[in-house]
């Protein structure tokens, strides 16, 4: 079966670092998605990894060990505005129709 | 990113009516478009995948005759969702795949809150 675990919720400092974990059992990979999805809204697309390795974009990273299933996405200089939830979601050809499948999402607070 | 738009942001409803949502990608052109819904701090939930030119393919448990899909064009998706009631009070959300960067890469549209009163 597919299946994405990820923290529920975690708390963090502004200007501070997080990291959130993502780990993935499915029977296929095609690639793993972070979306950062505010309340209220819709999810915007944040990163993408397919290969092994780190994926750097402004103060957003994100990780990718396919042969651990395991996947963390990493906020630098954290801002109140970065309060949000995020989602991990993995494209597995034997998932959706859109082929993702999604986590529940980890809601980040940001603390002043 | 690609741009994906989606209208009403925000709509009311009395029950027993039927409500049109729309769903636009703005920049690119997108043969296959995808109806998500959302309850409060819940997960996605896949809808529906919408394909131009053809009958829309539904997820198990989804009424296909009161979620009604159309994909007229490579641009435009609509989910209607008829004799509306309290129950289908949700955020839905579309999404179109962007194939120009090579990734696939899911966009969604802004959400669109239905409340049926």
């Amino acid at each position: 079966g597919q299946n994405i675990d990820q923290p529920t919720e975690m708390t963090a400092t502004e200007g501070a670092i997080v990291q959130i974990n993502c780990t993935y059992q499915t029977s296929g990979f095609n690639g793993l998605f972070w979306y950062q999805q505010h309340a209220g809204e819709a999810p915007t697309f944040l990163s993408y990894n397919v290969l092994d390795g780190l994926e750097e974009k402004g103060r957003f990273s994100s990780f990718l060990s396919r042969s651990k299933g395991y996947s963390y996405l990493l906020l630098k200089e954290l801002q109140m505005k970065d309060s949000a939830s995020y989602l991990c979601a993995v494209r597995d050809p034997g998932g959706g129709a859109d082929g993702l499948t999604f986590g529940k999402g980890t809601h980040l607070i940001i603390q002043p | 990113g690609a741009v994906v738009s989606q209208h009403p942001s925000r709509v009311i409803c009395k029950s027993g009516t039927s409500v049109k949502i729309e769903c636009r990608s703005l920049d690119f052109q997108a043969t296959t478009m995808f109806w998500y819904r959302q309850f409060p701090k819940q997960s996605l939930m896949l809808m529906a995948t919408s394909n131009e030119g053809s009958k829309a393919t539904y997820e198990q448990g989804v009424e296909k005759d009161k979620f009604l899909i159309n994909h007229a064009s490579l641009t435009l998706s609509t989910l209607t969702v008829t004799s509306a009631h309290p129950e289908d009070s949700s955020f839905y959300i579309c999404s179109a795949r962007d194939g120009r960067d090579g990734r696939n890469t899911i966009y969604f549209g802004e959400g669109s809150w239905l409340t049926v009163v």
